[in-house]
């Protein structure tokens, strides 16, 4: 079964600040992965999407991240933190023949201080 | 294009009662999904319903339930509902399956 770790359960960056959020992932082959966003009372966001190819994936809002295959990593980046960027970042694996079939990391809480 | 929507955003309960939350899907999607976020459990699979057929199932005791209907809305149903299952209920849908999924704002429930 896949399973996914993120290891930072809460990290503040001060804004202009470079950022990079940790993603550990299980599974057997390479699965599909996915970063979210969730602002507080709201649903999920779509930030970036990795299904094969190029393992370093641009995402919306300046966001991007790199498939590590020999680590079992799927680590999220960004060079300048805006204040708006605060919020819950999740991780996401899915098997390549569903990904309707989700499982969610832990969530790291994105603070930005001024 | 409106979003996914998810009625009611907030509700209350009582322990032993039961629930029935709608969703709504983006207008042509035929995929939806349900997951429940708690404090202490994250994020959890709930189940997928894909042309009224239920195509997957988390974890869940059978307390949990669900169906979706010929224009592709969906319910969940929470019988007998305990305090533990209070919780962010969100609702995802996408045109087919293994497209990507766009979520709502969630129902928000709360057992007493």
């Amino acid at each position: 079964a896949q399973s996914v770790t993120q290891p930072d359960i809460h990290i503040t960056v001060s804004e202009g600040a470079s950022l990079e959020l940790r993603c550990n992932y299980s599974y057997g082959a390479t699965p599909y992965l996915f970063w979210y966003v969730q602002s507080p009372g709201q649903g999920l966001q779509l930030l970036l999407k990795y299904f094969s190819g190029d393992t370093l994936v641009q995402g919306i809002k300046g966001f991007e991240a790199e498939f590590k295959r020999s680590q079992s990593s799927f680590n999220l980046r960004k060079p300048s933190v805006h204040w708006s960027d605060a919020a819950e970042y999740f991780c996401a694996v899915a098997p390549p023949y569903n990904n309707n079939d989700m499982r969610f990391g832990a969530g790291t809480r994105l603070t930005v201080k001024p | 294009k409106a979003g996914v929507t998810q009625t009611p955003r907030y509700l209350i309960k009582t322990r032993g009662q039961q629930v029935t939350l709608s969703c709504s899907p983006i207008s042509g999607h035929r995929s939806v999904s349900w997951y429940q976020q708690t404090p202490g459990q994250g994020l959890q699979f709930l189940f997928e319903y894909f042309s009224e057929t239920q195509r997957n199932k988390g974890n869940f005791p059978g307390r949990f339930s669900g169906r979706q209907f010929s224009n592709s809305r969906s319910e969940m149903n929470v019988s007998t509902l305990e305090l533990g299952d209070s919780a962010l209920y969100l609702c995802a849908s996408s045109l087919e399956v293994n497209n990507e999924q766009f979520f709502g704002p969630g129902t928000r429930l709360t057992v007493l």
